[in-house]
């Protein structure tokens, strides 16, 4: 995998439901997996900063974790609500971090 | 605490004209400091990035140019933008380490051009 790969491009779910995507990146010269929030009209937002493989962070009710062998990482959010929809960027860095890999998101949708 | 201006908010310009947007970082020194695009649809694209005052790498050839005249001043310019330049440009600053806290971005500017 030469880019950073998100999926699914978007994503509709009601309100209190939990949901899952999935950020895929090339492992080779792997440094750090980054994850942010970006809510219409405003910056993306740091959520995330992964280096370890097996790292698993919690933010709330959101979490992510880390395989970097295999190259991807999950993001979970459990219990949706209407102020999640955003779009979540993974990002991966290489080593000396300056050329960080964007994915194109994945749209997350909740409907209450 | 630290904070990343960003301006304008939009801009609509036609093709041709220059172009000048400004970021600057309050409250940190000697970041890391980036600009990066969203084209319609896809994901953020990095255009520049300046580890120091004057130094600049550019890591896609295209019609824009980066600037670091101070320490915490980024400004992104063209000499004569093409339709193709349109899209949301945001300006972000990093710690050294980037990969250690990841990044920080400006609030973006909506480029279009006519």
């Amino acid at each position: 995998i030469l880019n950073v790969e998100q999926s699914p491009q978007s994503l509709h779910v009601q309100e209190g439901d939990s949901t899952n995507f999935t950020c895929s990146f090339p492992s080779s010269n792997f440094y750090a997996l980054h994850w942010y929030r970006w809510e219409t009209a405003k910056s993306p937002e740091a959520l995330f900063v992964m280096t370890l493989n097996g790292d698993e962070k919690k933010k709330g009710r959101i979490s992510a974790t880390l395989n970097t062998k295999e190259g991807y990482s999950y993001l979970y959010i459990k219990g949706s609500q209407p102020e999640d929809s955003a779009t979540y960027l993974c990002a991966s860095g290489n080593t000396g971090g300056f050329k960080t890999i964007f994915g194109a998101g994945t749209r997350l949708f909740v409907k209450a | 605490s630290q904070t990343i201006h960003q301006w304008p908010a939009t801009l609509v310009q036609p093709v041709g004209s220059p172009l000048s947007l400004e970021c600057t970082v309050e409250g940190t020194s000697n970041p890391n400091l980036y600009w990066y695009r969203q084209a319609a649809g896809r994901g953020l694209q990095l255009l520049f990035y300046s580890v120091g005052i004057g130094q600049i790498s550019s890591e896609v050839p295209q019609n824009l140019s980066a600037s670091r005249p101070q320490d915490r001043q980024f400004i992104l310019s063209s000499k004569k933008l093409l339709l193709s330049d349109s899209g949301f440009y945001l300006c972000a600053w990093s710690e050294p380490a980037a990969g250690d806290y990841g990044y920080t971005f400006g609030s973006g500017t909506r480029l279009t051009v006519v």
